[in-house]
């Protein structure tokens, strides 16, 4: 099983719709993060939590919030989605504790978003 | 602000050939850099990384090395195989805390060809 999961894998939705996309960890990371990935922009990073009372912004949370229910679990939810919003979400996570502070994120497999 | 700038893709070679991906940054302080890369259908993995000035990471037979007088950190392999195909991201981490939040080039594409 993977480290950490993000559901679903693959979403079709429509314009003003309310979408919950979920991720879950077994790594036991503090540390939580969505990244939203545009071909030819690389990932961007949309929010991120250093613990559960901790939520911050990142470079493009507009049109977006977060939820971080316990350690293990971050969601991200698009209020009222448009199309521009359509794009592939990777949730991660980081332990700065560990491997030497190194930095390293470790990524799910991603939740595919299309909006019309 | 820090930033990261790859060489745009696709990037097409035949078995064997010999693999460089450019890869410079814009970072106050001293950020610690890394290649992540993602195969189909997978998400992102760390490939290597250096954390100081003239450090060499090295894993799966890529290398980049840590130029601070010239801020880059090139990608290099020597052979490529097929199984290398996916998309090459150059990141950094500028935070001295290292606090995970990563600053990502656009992405270089690989294809390997038989």
């Amino acid at each position: 099983d993977a480290d950490v999961t993000q559901t679903p894998r693959n979403r079709i939705t429509k314009t003003g719709k309310r979408i919950m996309l979920e991720c879950s960890q077994t790594k036991g990371h503090d540390r939580m993060y969505w990244y939203r990935q545009d071909p030819g922009l690389g990932l961007r990073l949309i929010y991120y939590s250093f613990d559960v009372k901790d939520i911050n912004k990142g470079e493009i949370s507009d049109g977006y919030s977060v939820s971080r229910q316990a350690q293990a679990k971050f969601s991200l939810s698009l209020e009222s989605a448009i199309p521009n919003q359509t794009a592939l979400y990777f949730c991660a996570t980081s332990d700065p504790s560990g491997r030497a502070n190194s930095g390293e994120l470790f990524f799910g497999e991603g939740s595919r978003l299309t909006v019309l | 602000g820090n930033s990261v700038t790859q060489m745009e893709g696709p990037v097409t070679l035949s078995e064997e050939a010999f693999l460089t991906i450019n890869c410079t940054y814009t970072a106050t302080g001293y950020p610690s850099l890394f290649w992540y890369v993602q195969y189909p259908g997978e998400g992102l993995q760390l490939l290597l990384k250096a954390t100081k000035a003239d450090d060499k990471g090295s894993n799966k037979g890529f290398e980049a090395t840590y130029r601070k007088e010239t801020t880059s950190f090139h990608l290099e392999k020597g052979s490529v195989q097929v199984s290398d195909s996916a998309v090459y991201f150059c990141a950094l981490s500028g935070n001295p805390g290292n606090t995970g939040k990563l600053i990502f080039g656009q992405g270089t594409t690989l294809q390997v060809k038989p």
